[in-house]
């Protein structure tokens, strides 16, 4: 199985803020890749697909880049509603695999 | 509108049984994969099935293969997942998930309300 490994596991900004979230494939996986947002107690929503392509209505303050092993996510100006877990996951090879999550906060 | 409404969990046994039901609209149903992703209290996700359009093609994880067994009824527009042999470690909240292509798990969007699953005696 493919791994994913995220970081960091969480983070805290400040409103405005820059922030940067990585995820690592434990092998090459072009660009199949993709990452979720999960508010608390709401089901994973879908943000980009494809390391860089915006889901339709996803905010252009997200954004997705990277290819082979290495993948970043970036929201460029933090808002208070992007509070929540991020997940990154593959889909190169089944099982479909996800990285552990990395949960934002508002500093 | 794209909408997905699972039920069927509950309280179950260890060893014991349950069917998940995941009933879709709002889009052709036959025309796309689907999946199941879990999720622990308070953990991260894990991918359990999916399915083919046709439900020709199924694959599952190494956690679960040969005890969850996933299908669908394409007159019905609705997947399953029926759940056998369930372990403590089986316990989460389980997500149904449509994918964006017709043969093979590749990105899910959208998901299921979730429906919660707990193997207790």
């Amino acid at each position: 199985d493919i791994q994913m490994t995220q970081s960091p596991s969480s983070l805290s900004a400040s409103v405005g803020d820059r922030v940067t979230i990585t995820c690592q494939a434990s092998q090459d996986i072009s660009n199949f890749l993709n990452w979720y947002q999960q508010k608390p107690g709401k089901a994973p929503k879908l943000l980009i697909y494809d390391a860089s392509n915006l889901e339709t209505g996803v905010p252009s303050r997200f954004s997705g880049s990277g290819s082979g092993t290495d993948f970043t996510f970036t929201i460029s100006s933090l808002q208070p509603e992007d509070i929540a877990t991020y997940y990154c996951q593959q889909y190169d090879n089944l099982p479909l695999t996800f990285g552990g999550g990395t949960k934002v906060e508002i500093k | 509108e794209v909408q997905l409404v699972e039920s069927g969990g509950g309280l179950v046994q260890p060893g014991g049984s349950l069917r998940l039901s995941c009933a879709a609209s709002g889009f052709t149903f036959s025309s796309y994969a689907m999946s199941w992703v879990r999720q622990a209290p308070g953990k991260g996700l894990e991918w359990v099935s999916g399915i083919s359009g046709s439900g020709d093609e199924t694959y599952y994880a190494d956690s679960v293969k040969g005890r969850f067994t996933i299908s669908r009824d394409n007159s019905k527009n609705t997947l399953y997942l029926q759940m056998n042999s369930l372990r403590a470690e089986d316990t989460a909240v389980y997500y149904c998930a449509k994918d964006q292509q017709l043969l093979v798990p590749s990105w899910l969007d959208p998901w299921g309300q979730g429906t919660l699953v707990t193997v207790s005696s």
